[in-house]
């Protein structure tokens, strides 16, 4: 089975401030994990995904996203945030393999960001 | 074309009615999905159409009813709904592959139902 855990339903930081939203997951086997945003009223958007290969992940408007496999986390980085980044973010898990896996993703509770000016 | 459409955007059905939300892709994609979620809740997984033959059905109440008449469309139909089935109900899509595959899921803005 699979998990995803989002430390801390709500994250406040300053216009500027570096954003770090924390996401730790638990899979049987080596997992796909992605990040989506979600702004009010709208779907879901891709930030970023990892797959294989390099484990520090860059996505769109400016995030990246560091797979750590011994820690079992994928916590998701902004250097300097802006307001246009408030949002709610999700991580999600996908196992690599398993058909009866197939095409399911698995959701965190969500982060709700808040950026002040 | 990127972009995955759903109608209509926004839904109020009483409890009798009967009513179908519409999903749309161009993006060649062969796999469908249907997620309903509650406010302040991640996505819950409905659905999933694979070739456009039902491969997932997560327990879903049969007032529910999906349809994927083709490649390109994804309907659901909706019958004697509670008003706790009031919710958005998002859409995606994504390629078909191997079990090790990635296969990014690609969202449509929703349909904001609400039941009376």
């Amino acid at each position: 089975a699979q998990s995803v855990t989002q430390l801390g339903s709500h994250v406040s930081v300053s216009e500027g401030a570096l954003v770090l939203l924390r996401c730790n997951y638990s899979s049987s086997v080596p997992p796909y994990l992605f990040w989506y945003v979600q702004y009010p009223n709208q779907g879901l958007q891709l930030l970023l995904k990892y797959t294989t290969g390099a484990t520090l992940v860059k996505g769109i408007n400016g995030f990246e996203a560091e797979f750590k496999k011994s820690e079992t986390s994928f916590h998701l980085t902004k250097p300097s945030a802006h307001m246009s980044d408030a949002a709610e973010y999700f991580c999600a898990v996908r196992l690599s393999a398993g058909g009866t896996s197939y095409g399911k993703l698995t959701f965190g509770q969500g982060t709700i960001l808040t950026v002040h000016p | 074309d990127t972009e995955v459409t759903q109608t209509p955007k926004h839904l109020v059905m009483g409890m009798t009615n009967k009513k179908s939300l519409k999903c749309e892709q161009h993006m060649g994609h062969r796999a469908m999905y249907w997620y309903k979620q509650k406010a302040k809740k991640p996505p819950e997984l409905m659905f999933v159409y694979s070739y456009e033959k039902l491969s997932i059905n997560e327990s879903v109440p049969s007032r529910f009813s999906p349809e994927c008449p083709n490649s390109s469309l994804l309907n659901l139909h909706l019958h004697a709904l509670q008003p706790e089935d009031s919710a958005l109900y998002l859409c995606a899509s994504s390629r078909v592959g191997t079990s090790s595959s990635y296969n990014e899921q690609f969202f449509g803005p929703g349909t904001r139902l609400t039941v009376l």
